[in-house]
């Protein structure tokens, strides 16, 4: 079935450090990747996507590369600011299985003055 | 603003109740969808609905009940059956390309 790994957090890192959140998958086919973010107490929200090999997603500084020969889709921004300590879940989802999103754990980013 | 919306943002349960959480979206979306989250934990699929009256269980389905007699609207019943109810509830629904959630509904049992 499909499934989706991210790394456990927390992540701590101080204002302007590089941020980097792996994550891989395991799907047949094709898959579409997703980021989502989930600021506290409130839901989530798309921060970015790739439907296909080798599309990147970007968004807000943050990218992510879809890579089917490693099935990762790590997310990375060059320089993270306190705004942006909340929690990230890596998603996928196909077509054939109803457009179902199936998440990672979500890695929770502290980010520090 | 079209959107989706859940509702009360929190719930207080006694044990050996019923509750219903109320999602609602205008995005004319077909598909919905009901997550459970758990603190410190990911998402996991409760129900999900790709047409009107009809839905599938999802990862998690038991102790839970849906409905949709509406496009609009995806209500989840939280029964007496489910043992841990205690948790944060997200409705989120998908156009073709990406899913929208709503803003969680915490249930708490009491």
């Amino acid at each position: 079935g499909n499934s989706v790994t991210q790394m456990e957090g927390p992540v701590t890192l101080s204002e302007e450090a590089f941020l980097t959140i792996n994550c891989t998958y395991t799907a047949t086919g094709y898959p579409s990747l997703f980021w989502y973010v989930q600021y506290p107490g409130e839901g989530l929200q798309l921060l970015l996507k790739a439907t296909k090999a080798d599309d990147k997603g970007s968004n807000k500084g943050f990218e992510a590369t879809y890579r089917k020969e490693t099935t990762s889709f790590h997310l990375e921004k060059g320089s993270v600011q306190v705004s942006d300590s909340a929690v990230y879940f890596c998603a996928l989802s196909r077509s054939n299985a109803g457009n179902m999103l199936t998440f990672g754990g979500g890695t929770r980013l502290m980010v520090k003055p | 603003d079209g959107g989706i919306t859940q509702s009360p943002k929190y719930l207080f349960r006694k044990e050996g109740q019923n509750v219903t959480l109320s999602c609602e979206q205008n995005l004319n979306h077909d598909a919905m969808y009901w997550y459970r989250q758990d603190p410190g934990q990911g998402l996991r699929l409760i129900y999900y609905s790709q047409i009107v009256n009809d839905f599938q269980k999802g990862d998690i389905a038991e102790g839970y009940s849906v409905s949709r007699e509406k496009k609009e609207s995806f209500p989840l019943t939280v029964t007496s059956a489910q043992k841990n109810p205690t948790a944060f509830y997200l409705c989120a629904s998908r156009g073709q390309t990406e899913a929208f959630f709503g803003q969680g509904t915490r249930l708490t049992v009491v």
